[in-house]
């Protein structure tokens, strides 16, 4: 069971907008920076979201993340078809020694 | 272009070793922190260990501490992942990535992943 809290599957129709949230503890989203990461299966996984809002070169503005308290959350305007994929946050923790924590993922379909 | 590729991934028998290879190019390599990274079966990402720019400080997740040992050679640039006393429960796909440089320890490139069978 992993620490990082996702709910396992999202769902939202074309154009809307999709918010996938993550729930941690103080150790991990409390006290360091979150990022996301979108996976399509048989492929590498893509950093979508680092340092909690931070979007990577060539990642778009639909992309948003946030974080408050304990709890992040990944935002997707905009909402396309290829953006069908799995989504995952990921903390470092620091009562686990800097371990670093991947939530268990959620599946997003777009309806 | 800013690649990595993983190789070494392979069936193999309970308590087994394997050695997995990651060869990085288009970037400075020695600047940079790694990690490897795994999807097994049915799960989400799982990591598994990171090693600094210059080997002097490695991390282990508590499923491969003490089985598996990450390593680096900066002047072939390329990461190694040495896993020892494997178990069914280690097969997957084995990714390597590169950490982006903000504290952070997120993961910015990655490589397509090498699969592990761990079966007898």
């Amino acid at each position: 069971q992993s620490v990082l809290t996702q709910p396992p599957s999202a769902s939202e129709t074309p154009g809307q907008t999709v918010t996938i949230s993550c729930s941690g503890s103080s150790s991990n989203i409390g006290s360091n920076a979150v990022n996301w990461y979108q996976h399509f299966p048989g492929t590498a996984p893509k950093l979508l979201i680092y340092n909690t809002n931070q979007r990577p070169a060539g990642v778009p503005d639909r992309f948003s993340g946030s974080k408050s308290g304990t709890s992040a959350s990944l935002a997707i305007s905009g909402l396309q078809s290829e953006d069908e994929a799995d989504y995952y946050c990921s903390a470092l923790d620091d009562s686990l020694s800097g371990h670093v924590l991947f939530g268990a993922g959620t599946k997003l379909t777009v309806l | 272009q800013v690649h990595l590729v993983e190789s070494g991934g392979d069936l193999v028998k309970p308590g087994g070793s394997l050695r997995l290879s990651c060869a990085a190019s288009g970037f400075t390599f020695s600047d940079y922190y790694m990690g490897w990274m795994r999807q097994t079966p049915g799960k989400g990402l799982e990591w598994i260990a990171y090693i600094s720019s210059r080997s002097t400080n490695t991390k282990y997740a508590d499923s491969v501490k003490g089985r598996f040992t990450i390593s680096r050679d900066n002047a072939e640039n390329s990461l190694f992942l040495l896993m020892n006393r494997l178990r069914v429960e280690d097969t997957g796909v084995y990714f390597c990535a590169r950490d982006v440089p903000s504290g952070t320890y997120a993961f910015d490139i990655w490589g397509p992943g090498t699969v592990v069978i761990v079966s007898s």
